[in-house]
């Protein structure tokens, strides 16, 4: 099956902690994205990654780090800087390039803070 | 910053009927998107119009753009049901650099069987 799968479903984070949300796909996608959506809310780009080895912040990008080191692989860490973590956290996957075509979205992971 | 805005948040109407939303947007485009959410889930496309078209179907679904009035419909007939989601318009704009799009806030469409 091709898709882009998000881990865990439900993330608890304790303050001062850093955690880690995993996103891969098997789609051969150049781009991949991270957004952050609120309750009620439409979605907020954090972090995008257009190919291996390089990303840009989007729009709500602090207290927030991401790393691509994989074509497969886009991985997000919310670090203690950022102080209103809880959220529902939206990985995605693109074909990429200068047009933004369609995007293929995980199932999402829930971040609560303890 | 949200270059599309929905309109209206929130929508219910009965099995059978037509579901009519609007997305509203600022800047240039390359294209517009419409995606569908179910609740806790994660987005699913629907949809892509490019700036030179003005309407677009694809099953139930139907949807125009105008762009002197940079505005967009989703209008979805005959609606079911299993159509009860959030659904969101996204803009590639000209402005921005490289694949990223830009999503408006959503409207809840409820059909009530």
């Amino acid at each position: 099956d091709g898709g882009i799968t998000q881990s865990p479903k439900y993330l608890f984070r304790k303050e001062g902690q850093n955690v880690t949300l995993s996103c891969e796909q098997n789609l051969n996608h150049d781009a991949m994205y991270w957004y952050r959506q609120d309750p009620g809310q439409g979605l907020r780009l954090i972090y995008y990654s257009q190919i291996v080895n390089d990303f840009q912040k989007g729009d709500i990008a602090e207290g927030y780090s991401v790393s691509r080191e994989k074509k497969e692989s886009f991985p997000l860490t919310v670090t203690s800087a950022q102080k209103n973590p809880t959220a529902f956290y939206l990985c995605a996957s693109s074909i990429g390039g200068t047009l933004a075509g369609t995007q293929y979205f995980g199932p999402g992971t829930r971040l609560l803070v303890l | 910053s949200q270059q599309g805005e929905e309109d209206p948040q929130a929508l219910s109407i009965q099995e059978g009927e037509n579901a009519t939303m609007n997305c509203s947007y600022k800047t240039s485009i390359n294209n517009l998107q419409w995606y569908r959410q179910n609740s806790g889930r994660g987005l699913v496309h629907l949809i892509l119009i490019r700036s030179n078209e003005r309407e677009k179907h694809s099953g139930r679904l139907r949807v125009t753009l105008d762009t002197s009035k940079k505005s967009s419909s989703l209008l979805i007939t005959a609606s079911r049901a299993a159509d009860t989601a959030s659904y969101f318009c996204a803009t590639d704009g000209t402005e921005t650099s490289g694949s990223r799009l830009t999503f408006g806030e959503g409207t809840q469409l409820t059909v009530n069987p």
